[in-house]
């Protein structure tokens, strides 16, 4: 059972262009959502996080938008730029025995100059 | 400070073996889980130690195991290695345990290959 599912295997878009990665979960015990950016052979980069408090948190480039009652998360990028080019995961995890990380598959982001 | 450090980086067994990885966490963090990544399963939660405890454990055979060390240094042990056990296995810092909030850093991983 697929508790984190990020359905688009790939994404490609222009230099410049706003990327939005999306994220869907079937847990409600879920409270804390990260992103993770990955290049191959590397660990995960920690890149934004959103607690299930709140519906938006910015860093940057970086914006990630909850919407809890659609279990719906994403990730939007503005400007994209060529070295944003990676695997993209979402994260989310709760307390407890929820408190590991549980991961989507990843989509890979193509960000064309 | 330093990152999440893990050793060996790369490393190639014969099936059958045994191995041990190693990871120091972030210094002052005294949470270290494992994942599993795998280009079928995607990544994996193996297990989480947190003072020397172990606080959870994914859905992994017990050939996986793992500890933690008084200063929060980690290992994992794989034993009777099959084929199917050839990943990325990385292994993750946080200051706290099953705390919202807590975020979770990853080490660059050691990257297993089962002959």
């Amino acid at each position: 059972d697929q508790q984190v599912k990020q359905n688009s295997p790939s994404l490609s878009v222009q230099e410049g262009r706003i990327s939005i990665l999306n994220c869907d979960y079937t847990n409600s015990m879920f409270d804390y959502f990260l992103w993770y950016k990955k290049y191959p052979a590397e660990g995960p980069t920690f890149l934004i996080s959103i607690s299930s408090i709140k519906d938006k948190n910015e860093d940057g480039r970086f914006t990630v938008f909850l919407n809890k009652s659609a279990k719906h998360l994403s990730l939007h990028i503005v400007p994209s730029q060529p070295g944003d080019s990676a695997v993209y995961f979402c994260a989310a995890r709760g307390t407890g025995a929820n408190s590991k990380l549980t991961f989507g598959k990843g989509i890979t982001l193509s960000v064309r100059p | 400070k330093a990152g999440v450090t893990q050793t060996p980086r790369y490393l190639i067994k014969t099936r059958g073996q045994q191995v041990t990885l190693s990871c120091s966490p972030i210094s002052g963090h005294r949470s270290v889980s494992w994942y599993q990544q795998t280009p079928g399963q995607g990544l994996q939660f193996l297990f989480e130690y947190f003072s020397e405890t172990q606080r959870n454990k994914g859905n992994f055979p017990g050939r996986f195991s793992g500890r933690q060390f008084s200063n929060s240094r980690s290992e994992m042990n794989v034993s009777t290695l099959e084929l199917g056990d050839s990943a990325l296995y990385l292994c993750a810092s946080s200051s706290l345990t099953g705390a919202t909030g807590n975020t979770i850093y990853f080490g660059e991983g050691s990257w297993l290959t089962v002959v």
